[in-house]
């Protein structure tokens, strides 16, 4: 266990769909990460929070929406998503986003399918 | 594009020593190089890092060489649940991790 959850685990969904996946963090941290890991590719970060406030996007797209309502909790609401949207979805954590020192917990992931 | 290069796959035998290379010939001096290994399809795993000095942990010993041009893992006495994709990573000027490919390791009885 790293302290950080993800909820759910799996999730199929249709494109025209509209679906929430969960984070949440119970290390005290400050903040908090949204990865995607595409088969045989290396991780993406998508979004980054410090302090609840969003400090990066990494040009992802709209159909993706992220929600920082503290600094436990993160989300990412999802809708018409298209089939190659289909990941793996990871949380991570750290102490803090503007430091030389960034080390992150992961969650377990959401395995997402788009039909 | 990552700051790191390792190999894609190594093979080890039960109970030696893994030692799995990464090269990061382009990072800054104020920059940590961290390791993380992932299980197929779970979240990643810290294992360990440093800055300039040799480190080591409950999990792994990290070897740094002096110009800090390249640094070692290494897992002491391999075991079967060792087997994943270990990661070399460096920061980008915003301090976020930039992930390459890893090395695939596996570990055979």
């Amino acid at each position: 266990e790293t302290g950080v959850t993800q909820t759910p685990r799996h999730l199929v969904m249709g494109m025209t769909n509209k679906k929430s996946l969960k984070c949440e963090q119970h290390l005290g941290h400050n903040a908090m990460y949204w990865y995607k890991q595409s088969a045989k590719k290396p991780l993406e970060l998508m979004f980054v929070y410090n302090f609840k406030e969003q400090t990066e996007n990494n040009s992802v797209p709209s159909r993706f929406s992220p929600e920082c309502p503290n600094s436990s909790h993160l989300f990412l609401h999802l809708h018409t998503l298209q089939p190659e949207d289909s990941a793996l979805y990871l949380c991570a954590s750290s102490q803090r986003t503007d430091s030389s020192y960034n080390e992150q917990f992961f969650g377990p992931g959401t395995r997402l399918t788009v039909l | 594009d990552a700051k790191t290069t390792q190999p894609t796959s190594m093979d080890c035998a039960e109970g030696r020593a893994a030692n799995l290379p990464c090269n990061h010939s382009t990072i800054s001096g104020n920059e940590y190089v961290y390791w993380y290994r992932q299980i197929h399809s779970q979240g990643p795993q810290y294992i360990i890092h440093g800055l300039k000095n040799n480190e080591t942990n409950e999990m792994a010993s990290l070897i740094i060489t002096e110009d800090r041009k390249s640094s070692t893992l290494i897992l002491p006495h391999a075991t079967l649940r060792d087997t994943a994709v270990y990661y070399c990573i460096a920061t980008d000027s915003n301090y976020q991790l930039i992930w390459g490919a890893g090395t695939k390791l596996i570990i055979k009885p």
